[in-house]
């Protein structure tokens, strides 16, 4: 049962354009709403994270917009550039016992072309 | 500080063999989990530790065991390798609540 749902897998964006990524959970239990990029052949990194408690983070060209009535949460990239192609990874956690556990969507894989 | 190193990079094993998947840490992180990436399924938590000497299961802790005797490393065991198990494994550690920081990964095919 996947918790974190994800989408689309693949987008392709040209140079300079908007790049959309959307996710959808289930638990209301998730109190922290991270979101990965990971390049070919590395590891996850974090990108921007936010908590329920607000509706929207900046970080210079990354957005997060999250709605807790509608559990969902989007990741938005203005100006996308060809160094942005990766995978894109939502995940969300919950505090169970002492520890922080995350649930990941299932990625988007992002190009952009020139 | 290399923060969190895996190895091997690459490893192929024949169904029935067994090997342990290196994880190391130098960032004095409490805590430490192992996933496996496969294509369309995201990243699913295996095993975690909160501390050495505690670990706990995951999503898909079926075919693998841990233990964490030091701070500093959190080993992955495969007992008896399956095809299902191929797979890329990666490690990540944090504080209790933090950001989670991952290795580079391990590519594992069984055949």
């Amino acid at each position: 049962q996947q918790q974190v749902k994800q989408s689309p897998q693949s987008l392709i964006v040209q140079k300079g354009g908007i790049s959309i990524i959307n996710c959808a959970y289930e638990n209301t239990a998730f109190d922290y709403f991270p979101w990965y990029q990971q390049f070919p052949g590395k590891g996850p990194a974090l990108l921007i994270a936010i908590r329920p408690d607000v509706s929207e983070k900046k970080e210079g060209r990354f957005t997060i917009s999250f709605n807790k009535s509608a559990k969902q949460f989007s990741l938005h990239i203005m100006d996308s550039q060809p160094g942005d192609s990766a995978t894109y990874f939502c995940a969300a956690s919950m505090v169970t016992g002492t520890a922080s556990k995350l649930t990941f969507g299932t990625g988007t894989r992002l190009q952009v072309t020139l | 500080n290399a923060g969190v190193t895996q190895t091997p990079k690459f490893q192929v094993l024949k169904t029935g063999q067994s090997m342990t998947l290196q994880c190391a840490q130098d960032m004095n992180h409490e805590y430490m989990s192992w996933y496996r990436q496969d294509p369309g399924m995201g990243l699913r938590l295996i095993h975690y530790s909160v501390g050495a000497g505690i670990t706990d299961q995951g999503e898909v802790p079926n075919g693998y065991n841990v233990s964490r005797s030091t701070t500093e490393d959190f080993p992955l065991r495969l007992l008896s390798a399956a095809p299902s198990q191929t797979s890329v494994y990666f490690c990540a550690s944090s504080t209790q609540h933090g950001t989670q920081y991952f290795g580079p990964g391990t590519r594992l095919t069984v055949l």
